[in-house]
């Protein structure tokens, strides 16, 4: 089974929908985040948590909000989506412990906003 | 000065060549470098990384960093079609609370 899974896969859904995207993890790390990946832009942290009590905005937080739910959820919602959202969203997460923080990527989802 | 530049290809080269993906960075205070890989439609996955100064070899694949020129480098050889994916450079700082910064990725084709 994967250590980093997010559902939905893909998602199209239309201006002004809410839409949360889930992301569950089976690593046992503490630190959790949300990017999103645009051509030409790579990859940007919306939101992160070094726990279940920390969240912290990233480069682009305006228009979503997150929900750390356990050690092991972090969800990404869009209260109002907008076209400029259309992007591919990943979930990662990396070990407290380490210093290079190396993170781990779930397989991402699509969202189409139309 | 973006933070990280990385160029983003395309790069497209035979089956078997030496394959040299470069980054360069602005901030000193870097201590950590990584290399992703992404295959289309799929999370990046992290291929190796390298702490401070020096080469690290894993099989085919060789990072380099160059401190003094803020340059990373990772070398692949003997590339085969499996290679052919997105490589992402990542760094950051020495203290534990820093995120990673990403390069924008580079486009790697391998032929046959």
């Amino acid at each position: 089974d994967a250590d980093v899974t997010q559902t939905p896969r893909n998602r199209i859904t239309k201006t002004g929908k809410r839409i949360m995207l889930e992301c569950s993890q089976t690593k046992g790390h503490d630190r959790m985040y949300w990017y999103r990946q645009d051509p030409g832009l790579g990859l940007r942290l919306i939101y992160y948590s070094f726990d279940v009590k920390d969240i912290n905005k990233g480069e682009i937080s305006d228009g979503y909000s997150v929900s750390r739910q356990a050690q092991a959820k972090f969800s990404l919602s869009l209260e109002s989506a907008i076209p400029n959202q259309t992007a591919l969203y990943f979930c990662a997460t990396s070990d407290l412990t380490g210093s290079a923080n190396e993170q781990f990527f779930g397989p991402g989802t699509r969202l189409t906003v139309l | 000065q973006k933070e990280v530049e990385q160029d983003p290809g395309p790069l497209s080269v035979p089956e078997g060549a030496i394959v040299s993906l470069n980054c360069t960075y602005s901030n000193s205070a870097f201590q950590y470098f990584m290399w992703y890989r992404q295959y289309s439609r799929k999370g990046p996955e992290l291929l190796m990384y390298t702490y401070s100064s020096g080469n690290k070899e894993d099989g085919r694949f060789t990072a380099q960093v160059d401190k003094s020129s803020k340059y990373i480098s990772l070398f692949i050889r003997d590339s085969q079609p499996s290679d052919s994916a997105t490589y992402l450079c990542a760094m950051k700082h020495g203290g534990s609370q820093g995120n990673l910064i990403f390069g924008k990725g580079t486009k790697l084709s391998v032929k046959p």
